[in-house]
Protein backbone atom coordinates (compact mmCIF):
# COMPACT_ATOMS: atom_id res chain seq x y z
CA UNK A 1 0.00 0.00 0.00
CA UNK A 2 1.99 3.42 -1.13
CA UNK A 3 1.49 6.65 0.72
CA UNK A 4 3.19 9.06 2.78
CA UNK A 5 2.89 8.74 6.61
CA UNK A 6 3.13 11.12 9.52
CA UNK A 7 3.91 10.41 13.22
CA UNK A 8 2.58 11.35 15.75
CA UNK A 9 -0.90 12.04 14.81
CA UNK A 10 -1.19 14.56 17.68
CA UNK A 11 1.91 16.15 20.15
CA UNK A 12 2.13 18.14 22.86
CA UNK A 13 5.10 20.21 23.39
CA UNK A 14 6.30 22.31 26.05
CA UNK A 15 7.49 25.92 25.65
CA UNK A 16 11.73 25.16 25.25
CA UNK A 17 11.32 21.78 23.56
CA UNK A 18 12.81 20.50 20.63
CA UNK A 19 10.52 17.82 18.61
CA UNK A 20 10.55 16.12 15.60
CA UNK A 21 7.85 15.06 13.10
CA UNK A 22 8.38 12.16 11.11
CA UNK A 23 7.35 11.63 7.38
CA UNK A 24 8.02 8.78 5.73
CA UNK A 25 6.89 8.13 1.83
CA UNK A 26 7.21 4.26 -0.16
CA UNK A 27 6.22 6.17 -3.28
CA UNK A 28 9.99 6.53 -4.58
CA UNK A 29 9.19 10.43 -4.94
CA UNK A 30 12.47 12.43 -5.33
CA UNK A 31 10.96 15.93 -4.07
CA UNK A 32 9.40 15.98 -0.63
CA UNK A 33 7.75 18.75 1.45
CA UNK A 34 7.10 20.34 4.59
CA UNK A 35 3.92 23.02 5.13
CA UNK A 36 2.29 24.43 8.07
CA UNK A 37 -1.66 24.85 8.20
CA UNK A 38 -2.87 27.63 10.26
CA UNK A 39 -6.70 28.83 10.28
CA UNK A 40 -7.60 30.73 7.35
CA UNK A 41 -4.49 31.19 5.75
CA UNK A 42 -3.58 28.10 3.87
CA UNK A 43 -0.36 26.32 3.53
CA UNK A 44 2.74 28.08 4.13
CA UNK A 45 5.90 26.13 2.45
CA UNK A 46 8.33 25.76 5.42
CA UNK A 47 11.14 23.54 4.16
CA UNK A 48 11.57 20.97 0.05
CA UNK A 49 14.18 18.57 -1.03
CA UNK A 50 14.24 17.67 -4.29
CA UNK A 51 16.88 15.46 -3.85
CA UNK A 52 18.40 12.96 -0.98
CA UNK A 53 21.23 15.29 0.90
CA UNK A 54 20.04 18.34 -0.20
CA UNK A 55 17.26 20.92 0.95
CA UNK A 56 15.54 24.43 0.42
CA UNK A 57 13.95 26.34 2.63
CA UNK A 58 10.52 27.85 2.17
CA UNK A 59 8.71 31.06 3.34
CA UNK A 60 8.84 30.45 6.88
CA UNK A 61 11.74 28.22 7.70
CA UNK A 62 13.12 30.19 10.69
CA UNK A 63 12.24 27.97 13.88
CA UNK A 64 12.73 24.76 11.90
CA UNK A 65 15.09 22.07 10.29
CA UNK A 66 15.00 19.34 7.95
CA UNK A 67 17.07 16.67 6.66
CA UNK A 68 17.39 14.23 3.90
CA UNK A 69 19.80 11.44 4.69
CA UNK A 70 17.19 8.82 2.97
CA UNK A 71 15.07 9.55 -0.40
CA UNK A 72 11.85 7.64 1.76
CA UNK A 73 12.37 10.03 4.66
CA UNK A 74 12.24 13.74 5.63
CA UNK A 75 12.04 14.67 9.42
CA UNK A 76 10.68 18.44 10.61
CA UNK A 77 12.40 19.43 13.60
CA UNK A 78 10.64 22.26 15.08
CA UNK A 79 13.05 24.04 17.30
CA UNK A 80 12.59 26.18 20.64
CA UNK A 81 13.39 29.33 18.73
CA UNK A 82 9.89 28.30 16.88
CA UNK A 83 7.90 31.37 18.44
CA UNK A 84 4.58 30.27 17.43
CA UNK A 85 4.56 26.55 16.47
CA UNK A 86 1.05 25.44 17.24
CA UNK A 87 -0.49 24.41 13.97
CA UNK A 88 -1.15 21.51 11.69
CA UNK A 89 2.03 20.07 9.63
CA UNK A 90 1.61 18.69 6.36
CA UNK A 91 4.43 16.58 4.74
CA UNK A 92 3.69 16.37 0.84
CA UNK A 93 6.17 14.39 -2.01
CA UNK A 94 6.07 14.39 -5.93
CA UNK A 95 7.43 12.58 -8.72
CA UNK A 96 8.82 13.03 -11.76
CA UNK A 97 8.25 16.29 -13.35
CA UNK A 98 7.53 19.96 -12.09
CA UNK A 99 3.99 19.63 -13.20
CA UNK A 100 3.25 16.93 -11.26
CA UNK A 101 0.83 17.13 -7.85
CA UNK A 102 1.64 16.36 -4.87
CA UNK A 103 0.62 13.78 -2.32
CA UNK A 104 -0.30 14.75 0.94
CA UNK A 105 0.34 12.58 4.22
CA UNK A 106 -1.94 12.82 6.90
CA UNK A 107 -0.97 15.38 9.12
CA UNK A 108 0.28 16.08 12.79
CA UNK A 109 -1.50 18.71 14.89
CA UNK A 110 1.33 20.33 17.22
CA UNK A 111 0.33 21.83 20.49
CA UNK A 112 2.61 23.81 22.75
CA UNK A 113 1.80 23.46 26.32
CA UNK B 1 5.93 36.32 -7.71
CA UNK B 2 3.37 33.59 -8.25
CA UNK B 3 0.75 33.74 -6.54
CA UNK B 4 -3.45 32.56 -6.11
CA UNK B 5 -6.66 33.97 -4.59
CA UNK B 6 -9.80 32.39 -3.28
CA UNK B 7 -11.75 35.43 -2.97
CA UNK B 8 -14.67 33.42 -1.37
CA UNK B 9 -13.84 32.45 2.49
CA UNK B 10 -17.29 30.47 2.48
CA UNK B 11 -19.27 28.55 0.05
CA UNK B 12 -22.90 27.86 0.90
CA UNK B 13 -25.28 25.73 -1.76
CA UNK B 14 -27.89 23.33 -1.55
CA UNK B 15 -27.85 19.78 -2.41
CA UNK B 16 -28.46 18.99 -5.89
CA UNK B 17 -27.11 22.71 -7.02
CA UNK B 18 -24.81 23.66 -8.88
CA UNK B 19 -21.76 24.48 -7.33
CA UNK B 20 -18.56 26.48 -8.37
CA UNK B 21 -15.69 27.69 -5.80
CA UNK B 22 -13.56 30.12 -7.19
CA UNK B 23 -9.79 30.50 -7.96
CA UNK B 24 -7.72 33.74 -9.39
CA UNK B 25 -3.86 33.31 -10.21
CA UNK B 26 -0.91 35.89 -10.79
CA UNK B 27 1.90 33.97 -12.48
CA UNK B 28 4.66 35.23 -14.96
CA UNK B 29 4.55 32.55 -17.86
CA UNK B 30 2.31 29.57 -18.27
CA UNK B 31 0.86 28.24 -15.20
CA UNK B 32 0.14 24.80 -13.89
CA UNK B 33 -3.25 25.10 -11.78
CA UNK B 34 -4.52 22.50 -9.11
CA UNK B 35 -7.49 22.03 -7.07
CA UNK B 36 -7.43 19.69 -3.76
CA UNK B 37 -9.47 18.84 -0.68
CA UNK B 38 -9.19 18.32 2.33
CA UNK B 39 -11.46 16.62 5.26
CA UNK B 40 -10.44 17.63 8.81
CA UNK B 41 -7.87 16.53 10.13
CA UNK B 42 -6.59 15.24 6.88
CA UNK B 43 -4.13 15.65 4.45
CA UNK B 44 -5.10 17.02 1.29
CA UNK B 45 -6.03 14.90 -1.57
CA UNK B 46 -5.75 16.00 -5.60
CA UNK B 47 -8.68 16.47 -7.20
CA UNK B 48 -7.38 17.76 -10.90
CA UNK B 49 -5.17 19.73 -12.53
CA UNK B 50 -4.61 21.70 -15.39
CA UNK B 51 -0.94 21.60 -17.48
CA UNK B 52 -1.99 23.01 -20.91
CA UNK B 53 -4.94 21.57 -23.87
CA UNK B 54 -8.32 21.89 -23.25
CA UNK B 55 -9.15 24.92 -20.99
CA UNK B 56 -12.46 22.51 -19.43
CA UNK B 57 -10.77 19.43 -17.06
CA UNK B 58 -12.28 16.94 -15.55
CA UNK B 59 -11.42 15.17 -12.11
CA UNK B 60 -11.82 12.85 -9.43
CA UNK B 61 -15.86 12.86 -7.82
CA UNK B 62 -17.46 14.51 -11.05
CA UNK B 63 -15.78 17.80 -10.30
CA UNK B 64 -14.16 20.02 -13.45
CA UNK B 65 -12.59 23.26 -13.18
CA UNK B 66 -12.27 25.49 -16.77
CA UNK B 67 -8.98 27.20 -17.19
CA UNK B 68 -9.59 31.10 -18.37
CA UNK B 69 -6.47 32.61 -19.27
CA UNK B 70 -8.08 36.20 -20.30
CA UNK B 71 -9.67 35.77 -16.68
CA UNK B 72 -6.42 33.95 -15.58
CA UNK B 73 -8.71 32.00 -13.05
CA UNK B 74 -9.74 28.56 -12.45
CA UNK B 75 -12.97 27.81 -10.90
CA UNK B 76 -13.94 24.90 -9.63
CA UNK B 77 -17.36 23.45 -10.83
CA UNK B 78 -19.75 20.54 -10.03
CA UNK B 79 -23.03 20.21 -11.81
CA UNK B 80 -25.17 18.66 -8.59
CA UNK B 81 -23.60 18.70 -5.08
CA UNK B 82 -23.63 16.18 -2.39
CA UNK B 83 -23.29 16.64 1.01
CA UNK B 84 -20.20 14.53 0.69
CA UNK B 85 -18.71 17.33 -1.05
CA UNK B 86 -18.75 19.33 2.21
CA UNK B 87 -14.77 19.94 2.72
CA UNK B 88 -12.21 22.72 2.24
CA UNK B 89 -10.53 23.31 -1.14
CA UNK B 90 -7.56 24.43 -2.08
CA UNK B 91 -6.09 26.08 -5.52
CA UNK B 92 -2.63 25.77 -6.27
CA UNK B 93 -0.09 26.93 -8.71
CA UNK B 94 3.44 26.46 -9.89
CA UNK B 95 5.00 27.07 -13.56
CA UNK B 96 7.71 25.78 -15.05
CA UNK B 97 10.63 24.33 -13.74
CA UNK B 98 9.85 25.56 -10.51
CA UNK B 99 9.93 23.30 -7.58
CA UNK B 100 7.65 24.79 -5.02
CA UNK B 101 3.44 25.09 -4.89
CA UNK B 102 0.95 27.87 -3.74
CA UNK B 103 -1.98 27.45 -2.22
CA UNK B 104 -5.17 29.78 -1.76
CA UNK B 105 -5.91 30.38 1.59
CA UNK B 106 -9.10 27.98 1.33
CA UNK B 107 -12.73 27.72 0.73
CA UNK B 108 -15.22 25.99 2.92
CA UNK B 109 -17.54 24.38 0.95
CA UNK B 110 -20.61 23.42 3.31
CA UNK B 111 -23.65 21.43 1.17
CA UNK B 112 -26.92 21.37 2.71
CA UNK B 113 -29.17 18.72 2.53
Amino acid sequence: DGGITQSPKYLFRKEGQNVTLSCEQNLNHDAMYWYRQDPGQGLRLIYYSQIVNDFQKGDIAEGYSVSREKKESFPLTVTSAQKNPTAFYLCASRGGTYYNEQFFGPGTRLTVL
Amino acid sequence: AQSVAQPEDQVNVAEGNPLTVKCTYSVSGNPYLFWYVQYPNRGLQFLLKYITGDNLVKGSYGFEAEFNKSQTSFHLKKPSALVSDSALYFCAVSFYNNNDMRFGAGTRLTVKP
